[in-house]
């Protein structure tokens, strides 16, 4: 069973273009993430959600945008996509954001090319 | 602005040798947490240490928080090249918002 899973795997597209990331958890969590991560491998947060509400909004442009239609899914919807969006995309999903021992699952990520 | 350091980037050894990881910050964190990461996959939780001065053990992993709960360390024991990852440490805050290292490359070769 997979329990934070995300499609597509790979998304390979050209500048200017507007793609969707998919992330689904069967975890029963209440809480999930958006999460890039560069070609150095550093690992930032985008966003995350709890119970379908944003919580967390870091800095990112506003052509990034999140939906949360249920708890079990956060979806990532990028406009007018730029050469430096070419990163790993990973969702996570934990069950209590407000608990210091949270655990964060994470999905296997979405590498993400622009051309 | 909540930052880690961690030390150092890479690290190649020997099989059987030791090592050790380090993660500083000159903020306070509600909990320190690391990961390991193979290629093409998520980052998995090692281990969360929450309170200061604690130690945590893992088989031949060794994680440490700094009494003050701005530092932490992971040191391996006799390490194997099954241990070849990238190790990342991430401290906790407000909403579970984890701000993490730059990330470890180990590689042991056998």
């Amino acid at each position: 069973d997979t329990a934070v899973s995300q499609t597509p795997k790979y998304l390979v597209t050209q500048m200017g273009n507007d793609k969707s990331i998919k992330c689904e958890q069967n975890l029963g969590h209440d809480t999930m993430y958006w999460y890039k991560q560069d070609s150095k491998k550093f690992l930032k947060i985008m966003f995350s959600y709890n119970n379908k509400e944003l919580i967390i909004n870091e800095t990112v442009p506003n052509r990034f945008s999140p939906k949360s239609p249920d708890k079990a899914h956060l979806n990532l919807h990028i406009n007018s996509l730029e050469l430096g969006d070419s990163a790993v995309y990973f969702c996570a999903s934990s069950q209590d954001f407000a608990a210091v021992t949270d655990t964060q699952y994470f999905g296997p990520g979405t590498r993400l090319t622009v051309l | 602005t909540q930052l880690l350091e961690q030390s150092p980037q890479f690290l190649s050894i020997q099989e059987g040798e030791n090592l050790t990881v380090y993660c500083n910050s000159s903020s306070v964190f509600s909990s320190l947490q690391w990961y390991r990461q193979e290629p093409g996959e998520g980052p998995v939780l090692l281990v969360t240490v929450v309170t200061g001065g604690e130690v945590k053990k893992l088989k031949r992993l060794t994680f440490q928080f700094g009494d003050a709960r701005k530092d932490s360390s992971l040191h391996i024991t006799a390490a194997q090249p099954g241990d070849t990852g990238l190790y990342l440490c991430a401290g906790a805050g407000y909403g579970n918002k984890l701000v993490f290292g730059a990330g470890t490359i180990l590689r042991v070769k056998s």
